[in-house]
């Protein structure tokens, strides 16, 4: 089966840091990435981790364990644009991708 | 590039109705796929094509839903007869996959069908 978990929503304050969680369980893994989607947008790349360890992009990073089918979104210096829902998706392999339902972030002044 | 493109943005019909979406992918890209999206189930992953062949079409709810893909520039997603269940938003995105490293980047997504049947 694949199953991928996520906070539902989460909240911060601008300027701050927050880390949004994904556990994954899926019949083959090959990587994981990470989406952005604003509301009623389609989703954009974040980013992609095939090895275990951190991968930092400017305010973003992404970590992930293998061993422990864990990733999480480190978002530092929130903005309000930073307000939108961040998709988790497992690549199992063969052009696949398996998607979390999302976390909602609310960024508050 | 137009990136992919995706008609129409909005879609409202009657149950019982047939509803047809269509996409058309980035120029090269040799993978499509279709996904839907509702807030109780995120994205679901339809159905996909590799060269315009459908290669995977185990996530098609049922016999009401069909997708073709005639050629590398078009593909539609058709739904017939439509019910108020199927109301979500339908995203179309393509890929291309000649490697590993080419799944870098993951899909490009299209800007999504919202359907809304009544």
């Amino acid at each position: 089966g694949q199953n991928i978990d996520q906070p539902t929503e989460m909240t911060a304050t601008e300027g701050a840091i927050v880390q949004i969680n994904c556990t994954y369980q899926t019949s083959g893994f090959n990587g994981l990435f990470w989406y952005q989607q604003h509301a009623g947008e389609a989703p954009t790349f974040l980013s992609y981790n095939v090895l275990d360890g951190l991968e930092e992009k400017g305010r973003f990073s992404s970590f992930l364990s293998r061993s422990k089918g864990y990733s999480y979104l480190l978002l530092k210096e929130l903005q309000m644009k930073d307000s939108a829902s961040y998709l988790c998706a497992a690549y199992t392999g063969f052009q696949k991708l398996v998607f979390g339902t999302g976390t909602r972030l609310l960024v508050s002044p | 590039d137009a990136g992919v493109i995706q008609s129409p943005r909005h879609e409202v019909t009657e149950m019982g109705q047939e509803v047809t979406l269509r996409c058309k992918p980035i120029s090269g890209h040799d993978y499509l796929f279709w996904y839907r999206q509702t807030m109780m189930r995120g994205l679901e992953l339809l159905i996909y094509f590799n060269n315009n062949v459908p290669i995977d079409d185990s996530g098609m709810p049922e016999d009401r839903f069909s997708a073709k893909m005639p050629n590398a520039s078009f593909s539609t997603l058709k739904i017939q007869p439509s019910e108020p269940r199927d109301s979500a938003v339908y995203f179309c995105a393509s890929s291309w996959g000649a490697g590993a490293g080419q799944v870098v980047r993951g899909y490009t997504f299209g800007s999504g069908t919202r359907l809304t049947v009544v």
